[in-house]
């Protein structure tokens, strides 16, 4: 079982949609989440970190996090074209400083 | 306020030559992580850097080397390449105390011919 888990995609949506990008992990001792953006032939950009259960809103972007379910999500609110790109899901096991265990990205397509 | 940075942006080398990448830091940040990522994969983890030892290390061989310098700067170096290494490599930075996220510079894609 990889350690962290998303679907590769494509995921396309319409401009002005919602995206939805889903991301689980298999070590329940794992203690924060990133999601980062990579733009192709770039390198991954931070998007949104979170630490507890619940939901983190900024603004089009909202991370959500069950831990029980083991289970990170990332919505993106009125999906433009700009938003095309991979977005990778990435846990932090230790907390402060430790490695980051990527999951291997989904792409995402919005479509005008 | 600088960004982290990394040089060169490319590079090609070689079967069984030798690379160095360099990695600067991002102001503020003592810590420098370093990962390989193959074309259509996350990124992996190789090691990581603090207070000028190696303080973590992934699956990688030991051709595969690195070291700190005083400034919190990083060097990657990788011995006898091969075909497989050909990727790119990323540096991320962070702070130890504080703030944990890792900031990533803009990679130096190497290829192995």
């Amino acid at each position: 079982q990889k350690e962290v888990e998303q679907n590769s995609g494509p995921l396309s949506v319409p401009e002005g949609a919602i995206a939805s990008l889903n991301c689980t992990y298999s070590d329940r001792g794992s203690q924060s989440f990133f999601w980062y953006r990579q733009y192709s032939g770039k390198s991954p950009e931070l998007i949104m970190s979170i630490y507890s259960n619940g939901d983190k809103e900024d603004g089009r972007f909202t991370a959500q996090l069950n831990k029980a379910s083991q289970y990170v999500s990332l919505l993106i609110r009125d999906s433009q074209p700009s938003d095309s790109a991979t977005y990778l899901c990435a846990v932090n096991v230790y907390g402060n400083t430790d490695k980051l265990i990527f999951g291997t990205g989904t792409r995402l397509q919005v479509f005008p | 306020d600088a960004g982290v940075t990394q040089s060169p942006t490319h590079l090609i080398k070689t079967r069984g030559q030798q690379v160095t990448l360099r990695c600067s830091p991002k102001s503020g940040h003592d810590t420098v992580s370093w990962y390989q990522q193959a074309l259509g994969q996350g990124p992996q983890f190789i090691f990581q850097y603090y207070e000028e030892e190696e303080r973590q290390r992934g699956n990688f061989p030991d051709r595969f080397s690195g070291h700190q310098f005083p400034n919190y700067s990083s060097e990657l170096n990788v011995n006898a390449l091969l075909l497989g290494d050909s990727a790119l490599y990323l540096c991320a930075s962070s702070r130890t105390s504080g703030e944990e996220t890792q900031y990533f510079g803009p990679g130096t894609r190497l290829l192995v011919l």
